[in-house]
């Protein structure tokens, strides 16, 4: 079946250390990827995506890797500041649909 | 910045009553979405317009949800009998059309009692 779903719940962090949020999806037919960053009480805020013909990007201080191989996706996050606290979640998008199917979320937390 | 806004920000309504959930777009774009959270909960694709017609929907998008655009802006969300279990955050959300990225409205809150 089809399935989007992150391996720890909450990650705590020390701020300025580096974060690392996973990812797994089962679907082989998933053309397109995105991170969302989620602050408590308001919608899914866009951070970074990607396509199925690559396996990394980078953004300002974000970084998507995305492993086919065993269908693994990776948010990384340099020098992670208390701002950053919030729920991530990672979406996933079939080919020939529109629709995102989301994960079950992870929970950043820093602490100063 | 908000690509879209959604009213009202918080409905309170009784179990079997309609509510009509309102998102106004900012800038002019083809794809519309309509997605829905369940407190603590993933996020849940309800169903996506494009050109004025659904152009998908998924298994919880039953007979009590419809869709419309009715003055060509406002994108409406209306659930027919709303049922404790429809208590959720409702997201619009909004798309161009040479793009997959999906940027969401800050969502309403519908309470049902």
């Amino acid at each position: 079946g089809e399935s989007v779903g992150l391996h720890l719940p909450t990650l705590s962090v020390q701020e300025g250390d580096n974060s690392i949020i996973n990812c797994a999806y089962s679907n082989s037919a998933s053309d397109y990827f995105i991170w969302y960053k989620q602050e408590s009480g308001k919608g899914p805020q866009f951070i970074i995506d990607i396509r199925s013909n690559m396996d990394k990007r980078q953004g300002q201080r974000v970084t998507v890797l995305l492993n086919k191989t065993v269908k693994h996706l990776s948010l990384q996050i340099a020098a992670t500041q208390p701002g950053d606290s919030a729920v991530y979640f990672c979406a996933e998008k079939h080919t020939g649909r529109r629709a995102l199917t989301f994960g079950s979320g992870t929970r950043l937390q820093v602490q100063p | 910045e908000p690509e879209v806004t959604q009213t009202p920000s918080h409905q309170v309504t009784q179990m079997g009553q309609e509510v009509i959930l309102r998102c106004v777009p900012i800038s002019n774009h083809l794809y519309f979405y309509w997605y829905r959270q369940i407190l603590g909960q993933k996020v849940e694709f309800l169903v996506s317009f494009y050109n004025n017609e659904i152009s998908e929907k998924s298994e919880i998008f039953d007979d009590q949800f419809s869709v419309e655009r009715p003055d060509g802006s406002n994108f409406t969300l209306k659930i027919r009998s709303t049922k404790l279990e429809d208590s959720a955050m409702y997201f619009c959300a909004r798309q161009g059309q040479s793009t997959d990225t999906q940027y969401f409205g800050p969502g309403t809150r519908l309470t049902v009692l």
